[in-house]
């Protein structure tokens, strides 16, 4: 079946240590996200990549950092300059960056000890 | 003026009663419109896109206002299974989505 994995789902780390989120989806899609969701908070955009070896920063990029190495693979790392990273972290990808129609991994949940 | 704007609820309604959410944009620039269901602790899936001229899919109706930088979104006869939350995207056109903080629907038997 098509669509984005997502991994670990739960991590819980220690204040001070990098973290990286592992996103793969098999859509062929070309655009990537990675999003952060607090309670009671709308998604925020973090970084996005429309094709391989490239990416944006979104609303909220300090404390983290991307790559887009392969088509299917966009890994998120939250560094620790991140002040806040206990959050609810959210990938998706697209056929094309202004689409509508994002498919979400079941996200992954830090949180920072 | 927030980017999106959306009464959080909850919305508390028996089974089977209709019920509307409205949202607010406030860039008039926005090109295409969206609602997305999520349900508690999972991710967002899309629900509907919301057209110029109104769109229905089943009990679910979307509309957009463009003079009043709103759309909404109606669900008739209310199941169990609609509770969730119901958040309006919106897109600028030249960038990417834009998603509201959402509104709250539990649905009571």
């Amino acid at each position: 079946d098509g669509g984005i994995t997502q991994s670990p789902k739960y991590l819980f780390r220690k204040e001070g240590q990098n973290v990286t989120l592992s996103c793969e989806q098999n859509l062929n899609h070309d655009a990537m996200y990675w999003y952060r969701q607090d309670p009671g908070q709308g998604l925020r955009l973090i970084y996005y990549s429309q094709i391989v070896n490239d990416f944006q920063k979104g609303d909220i990029a300090e404390g983290y950092s991307v790559s887009r190495e392969k088509k299917e693979s966009f890994p998120l790392t939250v560094t620790s300059a991140q002040k806040n990273p206990t959050a609810f972290y959210l990938c998706a990808s697209s056929r094309t960056v202004n689409t509508g129609e994002l498919f979400f991994g079941e996200g992954s949940r830090l949180t920072v000890l | 003026r927030k980017e999106v704007e959306q009464d959080p609820g909850p919305f508390n309604v028996p089974e089977g009663a209709t019920v509307a959410f409205n949202c607010t944009y406030s860039n008039s620039a926005s090109q295409s419109f969206f609602w997305y269901r999520q349900d508690c602790r999972k991710e967002p899936k899309l629900l509907m896109s919301v057209y110029s001229s109104g769109n229905e899919d089943g009990r679910f109706t979307a509309q957009l206002n463009r003079a009043s930088q709103y759309i909404s979104l109606l669900i008739r006869d209310s199941k169990l299974s609609d509770s969730a939350t119901y958040l309006c995207v919106v897109n600028r056109g030249y960038s990417t989505l834009t998603f509201g903080k959402g509104t709250m629907l539990l649905v009571s038997p």
